[in-house]
């Protein structure tokens, strides 16, 4: 069985500031592991994932994660925010054929 | 352009009314999911298809049916059975089990009154 944690509910942070949203996860089965982001009435939209190599991983919207096997994190971070970074952030296992496993998100709050 | 359709956005319905949430994909993607969204629960499988014709109960399937009778269509009902059906419902899709390109579509959320 595979689960999802992420430690945060809600992220306030200052426009222009660093951010780390953080997801711990466990597995039983190969351990994939995505970011996704939703912006309000939407669907998801994959930021990024690790798959297998290099274990930091650049994604869209200049977004990046770090997989951390000893610690079983995969945390998702982005050195300067903007406001159009507010939106619901959800990590995700896969589970094979169950499909993605979710966290329950987190919400970043960017403050002007 | 491929991608996935949710129909409708929006959608009203009388409690104890069951309800159909459509899904489409023209990504000729053999799998699909329904998911749950409701605030701070993050998303819950109810329920998925590997293949036409085939599809398994996820976490909480209770009050909810689906059929997979083409592989562009996986659509939901929301029975009476189904004590909170209020919330936001995701679909997505991909092919075979590789969930490494999952898409999703735009949701439809559901209020019952």
């Amino acid at each position: 069985a595979q689960s999802v944690t992420q430690l945060d509910s809600q992220v306030p942070v200052f426009e222009e500031a660093p951010v780390e949203l953080r997801c711990n996860y466990s597995s039983s089965v190969s351990v994939y592991l995505f970011w996704y982001v939703q912006y309000p009435n939407q669907g998801l939209q994959l930021l990024l994932k690790y798959l297998s190599g290099s274990t930091l991983v650049k994604g869209i919207n200049g977004f990046e994660a770090e997989f951390n096997k000893s610690q079983t994190s995969f945390h998702l971070r982005k050195p300067s925010v903007h406001i159009s970074d507010t939106a619901e952030y959800f990590c995700a296992v896969d589970g094979g054929a169950d499909g993605l496993t979710f966290g329950k998100g987190t919400h970043l709050i960017i403050q002007p | 352009d491929g991608g996935i359709t949710q129909s409708p956005k929006y959608l009203f319905r009388k409690e104890g009314q069951n309800v159909t949430l459509s899904c489409e994909q023209n990504l000729n993607h053999d799998a699909m999911y329904w998911y749950r969204q409701d605030p701070g629960q993050g998303l819950r499988l109810i329920y998925y298809s590997q293949i036409v014709n085939d599809f398994q109960k996820g976490d909480i399937a209770e009050g909810y049916s689906v059929s997979r009778e083409k592989k562009e269509s996986f659509p939901l009902t929301v029975t009476s059975a189904q004590k909170n059906p209020t919330a936001f419902y995701l679909c997505a899709s991909a092919r075979d089990r590789d969930l490494t390109e999952a898409f999703f579509g735009q949701g439809t959320r559901l209020t019952v009154v």
